[in-house]
């Protein structure tokens, strides 16, 4: 089984539609992330979290909200969808307690499109 | 602003031969590199990093060189196979408890010939 799921894997919704995506780790990792790829720019930090009580926003939170569940579980929600938001959405983690504690473990991505 | 660039957005490379793959930042305070794969319909995965400390790091196939001074760190895959292609993400940090934020290039996609 995979140690980092994402649901749904795929989206389409339209625009002014919210939408939650969701991350889900087996990992125990304390840290968890939520990037966007778009062509031609690479993976951009959208909000990042430490801990349960801890929720940062990263480059490109506009738009954007979390939650953070559980240490397992943090969720993304696009309140209001806009089409600038269909990009493919990953979600990571990582524990600052191992030898290489900067390394990230990303998810299998959601592919969101927004009409 | 562009903190950490791959200039090359794609590269083809005969099976068996070296694939390099090139990355610059600008940040100096970025003391921890990794290199990431990425397959079409999958996550990145984490394939190989670097602390500032070294200028080489070596496993299997694959050996990352980083050179300070030019702010400059390649990715080496030696001898290139199919499996090998795959778009390849330069990331960079600043190490320290509280700091673990990756910075991203914008991506190589490494193709081999067979």
């Amino acid at each position: 089984d995979a140690d980092v799921t994402q649901t749904p894997r795929n989206r389409i919704t339209k625009t002014g539609k919210r939408i939650m995506l969701e991350c889900s780790q087996t990992k125990g990792h304390d840290r968890m992330y939520w990037y966007r790829q778009d062509p031609g720019l690479g993976l951009r930090l959208i909000y990042y979290s430490f801990d349960v009580k801890d929720i940062n926003k990263g480059e490109i939170s506009d738009g954007y909200s979390v939650s953070r569940q559980a240490q397992a579980k943090f969720s993304l929600s696009l309140e209001s969808a806009i089409p600038n938001q269909t990009a493919l959405y990953f979600c990571a983690t990582s524990d600052p307690r191992q030898a290489t504690g900067d390394t990230q473990y990303f998810g299998p991505g959601t592919r969101l499109t927004v009409l | 602003d562009q903190q950490v660039k791959q200039n090359s957005p794609s590269l083809s490379v005969q099976e068996g031969r070296i694939s390099i793959l090139n990355c610059d930042y600008t940040n100096s305070m970025f003391d921890y590199f990794l290199w990431y794969k990425k397959y079409p319909a999958e996550g990145p995965t984490f394939l190989i990093s670097i602390s500032s400390i070294k200028d080489k790091n070596e496993d299997g196939r694959f050996t990352v060189f980083l050179n300070k001074s030019a702010k400059h760190l390649s990715l080496h895959i030696v001898p290139s196979q199919p499996g090998d292609s795959a778009v390849y993400f330069c990331a960079a940090s600043v190490s320290g408890f509280g700091n673990e934020k990756l910075t991203f290039g914008t991506g190589t996609r490494l193709t081999i010939i067979p």
